[in-house]
């Protein structure tokens, strides 16, 4: 079975600082992993995703997150935080391979990030 | 052109009675799936469709019965509705967890 933890339900930056959210894995093969955003009563949507190949993966509105096997850990980060960022943010993961992605995915249990002016 | 979309958005009842979900999905993905997000924003898989196929129900109450009429439609029926299925309730599609949402219905049971 798969899992997945996210340290910290809160973290709170200001605005211009490092955006740092952290999120750790269970697996007993390497996963796919991902972080997901969601504002204020909208849905979910993807921001990056690691399958395999290069462990440092970009994602949308300038988020990156480092997939670092040894540590099981898939950590979001943004050099500079805006306003527009705050919402929920989801770490996510699914098995590797899973025969079409029908086996959906495994969301940890979310970070609000906050944004203080 | 919302590529998923989920009717209604908000839904308000009394304990006991039964609603339906609407979802449709204009992307053309094989597999859709309802998940359920409950107060503290905890996302929980119920339901995947591969091609009008259930492939997961993850153990969930048999009032909840998701129908697929055809791969771009996966609606969600709850009968005898309790107070704990109170949540937003997300219709999604995709492949390979690169999943796209839709916005969501909140249902409130009274």
């Amino acid at each position: 079975a798969q899992s997945v933890t996210q340290l910290g339900s809160h973290v709170s930056v200001s605005e211009g600082a490092l955006v740092l959210l952290r999120c750790n894995y269970s697996s007993s093969v390497p996963p796919y992993l991902f972080w997901y955003v969601q504002y204020p009563n909208q849905g979910l949507q993807l921001l990056l995703k690691y399958t395999t190949g290069a462990t440092l993966v970009k994602g949308i509105n300038g988020f990156e997150a480092e997939f670092k096997k040894s540590e099981t850990s898939f950590h979001l980060t943004k050099p500079s935080a805006h306003m527009s960022d705050a919402a929920e943010y989801f770490c996510a993961v699914s098995p590797p391979f899973s025969g079409g992605g029908a086996d959906g995915l495994t969301f940890g249990k979310g970070t609000h990030l906050i944004i203080q002016p | 052109d919302t590529a998923v979309s989920q009717t209604p958005k908000y839904l308000v009842t009394q304990m006991g009675n039964d609603k339906s979900i609407k979802c449709e999905q204009n992307l053309g993905h094989d597999t859709m799936y309802w998940y359920k997000q409950d107060s503290k924003k905890f996302l929980k898989i119920m339901f995947s469709y591969n091609n009008k196929e259930l492939i997961i129900n993850e153990t969930v109450p048999n009032r909840f019965s998701p129908k697929s009429p055809d791969k771009a439609h996966l609606n969600l029926h709850i009968n005898s509705l309790e107070l704990g299925d109170s949540a937003v309730y997300f219709c999604a599609s995709g492949l390979t967890g690169e999943l796209f949402f839709g916005e969501g219905s909140r249902l409130t049971v009274l």
